[in-house]
């Protein structure tokens, strides 16, 4: 079966410090890959896909087809990006996407 | 404005009394999914629908049914809850399937089956 892994619950950085959310996924193929975020009181919202190839609210991710990652980047970290992350990456069924377990990211001054 | 619509965003109810929890959406999506969020699990899908009339299993279909009669409406229906089924559930639309295509997430339903 395909798996998603996101190893870390919860992320703790300073304001300005980088920030790396990490996703690996078990798929053989070419994934499409997303990653989805909800902030505070707020509903689930795609941040970015890998086929737009694009950099949102400074968030980029690079698929890694020979480690199998997906790892979300931003170079500096900003109190609204405080959220839950999730890494969900298409592996082979149209109609599911497979979501990790997600990953808090905590952003103090 | 486009959304999808949840109904009720909070729920309170006993071991084996039958529940519904409608989804709607305004954005004329085919594709419709019913997922539970818990702590440490992340988001499980549990039934999606591709169009009108046409639903299947998710990964975590047990305990649940769903129906989709009109394109707008994908309810949630809990015949018998049990306390197994404590969670918080999301409701999403897409136009293509979830796998290609951006899926628009409801506002959640917090379910405490007692």
């Amino acid at each position: 079966a395909q798996r998603v892994t996101q190893p870390e619950k919860l992320l703790s950085v300073f304001k300005g410090a980088p920030v790396e959310l990490k996703c690996n996924y078990s798929y053989s193929g070419s994934p499409e890959l997303f990653w989805y975020v909800q902030y505070s009181r707020q509903r689930l919202q795609l941040l970015l896909r890998h086929i737009s190839r694009e950099s949102i609210k400074g968030f980029t991710a690079d698929l890694n087809k020979g480690e199998t990652s997906f790892h979300l980047k931003k170079p500096f970290a900003q109190e609204e990006d405080s959220a839950m992350y999730y890494c969900a990456p298409n592996t082979g069924t149209a109609s599911k996407l497979t979501f990790g377990t997600g990953t808090r990211l905590q952003v103090t001054l | 404005e486009a959304q999808v619509t949840q109904n009720p965003r909070y729920l309170i109810t006993v071991t084996g009394k039958k529940l519904t929890v409608t989804c709607s959406q305004n954005m004329n999506h085919e594709y419709m999914s019913w997922y539970r969020q818990d702590p440490g699990l992340g988001l499980r899908q549990i039934y999606y629908s591709m169009n009108v009339e046409v639903t299947d299993k998710g990964d975590v279909p047990e305990g649940y049914k769903v129906s989709r009669k009109e394109k707008r409406n994908f309810p949630l229906i809990l015949e018998s809850p049990s306390p197994n089924q404590t969670s918080l559930y999301f409701c999403a639309s897409s136009l293509d399937a979830p796998s290609t295509d951006t899926q628009y997430f409801g506002p959640g339903t917090r379910l405490t089956v007692l």
